[in-house]
């Protein structure tokens, strides 16, 4: 059965630093999520992204945050000068049709320091 | 706005017993709802789903929900729960037909299991 992939599953980094996180979303699909679950709470939208431009970004989502599909697979997401309270664990996660399923990825643990 | 309410922060049950997880949501059109489940330091994995339908959907492990709309529930149940479903649990509402259709995620009710 096809899934969404996300590397790395673990990524620490220094305060200030850009990170990238990738995901691998299901092939056919054409919506692209991003979330963030901050440790001990509940999962929180961050962006969602289709033809190739942000259809819908939360409040979270703010100028340090970028996202792209470089290519036809990967779709990631750049925190260009990390903080402290951006220490999360970040979804991936797409699906074929608008409002449809959304298949998840695993997760990416962020750990700043 | 979507919403997701679920009035259990904790719950804890004894293996064997009987288990249901409160959901109550808010959308103003045909709502997509999933309950999912999270171990410690892992991802989400979905339970089950109601689109349309039977209310009464059937998902993983044993679990079960019902879909209510005269009281805008989807309340998770188990008959008999083990101890390897203790865990969190998330309900979810997406909507079903607009654009972007962001999932929105309720607070988590964390199951405990008692022996």
């Amino acid at each position: 059965e096809p899934e969404v992939t996300q590397t790395p599953s673990h990524q620490v980094t220094q305060m200030g630093q850009e990170v990238i996180l990738r995901c691998v979303p299901i092939s056919n699909h054409l919506y692209f999520y991003w979330y963030r679950q901050i440790l001990g709470q509940k999962v929180e939208f961050l962006v969602s992204f289709y033809n190739n431009e942000i259809s819908e970004k939360s409040e979270i989502f703010d100028d340090q945050f970028s996202v792209e599909r470089p290519d036809g697979s990967n779709f990631t997401l750049k925190i260009r000068s990390t903080k402290l309270e951006d220490s999360a664990m970040y979804f991936c996660a797409s699906t074929l049709r608008s409002g449809g399923e959304q298949y998840f990825g695993p997760g990416t643990r962020l750990t700043v320091t | 706005a979507q919403s997701v309410t679920q009035p259990d922060i904790h719950i804890t049950v004894s293996e064997g017993a009987s288990l249901e997880l409160r959901c109550n949501y808010s959308y103003g059109a045909t709502p997509y709802l999933f309950w999912y489940v999270q171990s410690p330091g892992q991802g989400l994995q979905l339970l089950l789903k109601y689109f349309s339908g039977d209310t009464l959907v059937q998902g993983i492990k044993g679990f079960e929900a019902e879909f209510k709309r005269s009281q805008s529930s989807f309340n998770l149940r188990k008959p008999s729960v083990h101890w390897s479903d203790a865990a969190e649990y998330f309900c979810a509402v997406g909507p079903y037909n607009t654009n972007a259709g962001k999932s929105t995620f309720g607070d988590g009710t964390t199951l405990t299991v008692k022996p």
